[in-house]
């Protein structure tokens, strides 16, 4: 059973537009929710992350929402750039332990 | 040099062959993860360990071992590999204080 859903599996966005990947859980025991970023070739890295007990962060042009309540959260990137054009994963874990990761999407951003 | 080595970056081994893929890390970290990812299916994890003398099973660790040699150095074998087990393998490192997991450069395997 996938403990975090992830949508879309893929998005090309314009460059300037925005990007938008959402995610989703049931867990209510998840208290950290980070997104990672993977280029081609290479491993995740971290991109930016959230805690519940806040509803946004923003990073530069990169945005979390958090909804407790719906038990949802996404990232928008803003001013999307083809640099941005990578594999997106969203995760969540408990208490410092393993993450449970989404499906991932595939970000293409057409100059 | 990577905070998080992995060795080989590729392989491509017969079905029924013994194979273990390495990782090694720089950080410090106590906890150590193997990591599957297949198109469409994410990142799915196999095994991992809060320190030396701790290990678990994770969602998928059928037809997977791990050794943890040292706090640095953490291993996965497959005992008799089959197709089904081609995949980009990920070995992760992460501070029991800290948040952020550090991700190696993969291992793409490939059974034939």
């Amino acid at each position: 059973q996938q403990q975090v859903k992830q949508s879309p599996q893929s998005l090309i966005v314009q460059k300037g537009g925005i990007s938008i990947i959402n995610c989703a859980y049931e867990n209510t025991a998840f208290d950290y929710f980070p997104w990672y970023q993977q280029f081609p070739g290479k491993g995740p890295a971290l991109l930016i992350a959230i805690r519940p007990d806040v509803s946004e962060k923003k990073e530069g042009r990169f945005t979390i929402s958090f909804n407790k309540s719906a038990k949802q959260f996404s990232l928008h990137i803003m001013d999307s750039q083809p640099g941005d054009s990578a594999t997106y994963f969203c995760a969540a874990s408990i208490m410092g332990n393993q993450f449970y990761f989404g499906t991932g999407t595939s970000l293409t951003v057409i100059p | 040099d990577a905070d998080v080595t992995q060795t080989p970056r590729n392989r491509i081994t017969k079905t029924g062959k013994r194979i273990m893929l390495e990782c090694s890390q720089t950080k410090g970290h106590d906890r150590m993860y193997w990591y599957r990812q297949d198109p469409g299916l994410g990142l799915r994890l196999i095994y991992y360990s809060f320190d030396v003398k701790d290990i678990n099973k994770g969602e998928i660790s059928d037809g997977y071992s791990v050794s943890r040699q040292a706090q640095a150095k953490f291993s996965l074998s497959l005992e008799s590999a089959i197709p089904n087990q081609t995949a980009l393998y990920f070995c992760a490192s992460r501070g029991s204080l800290n948040t952020e997991a550090f991700f190696g450069q993969g291992t793409r395997l490939t059974v034939v």
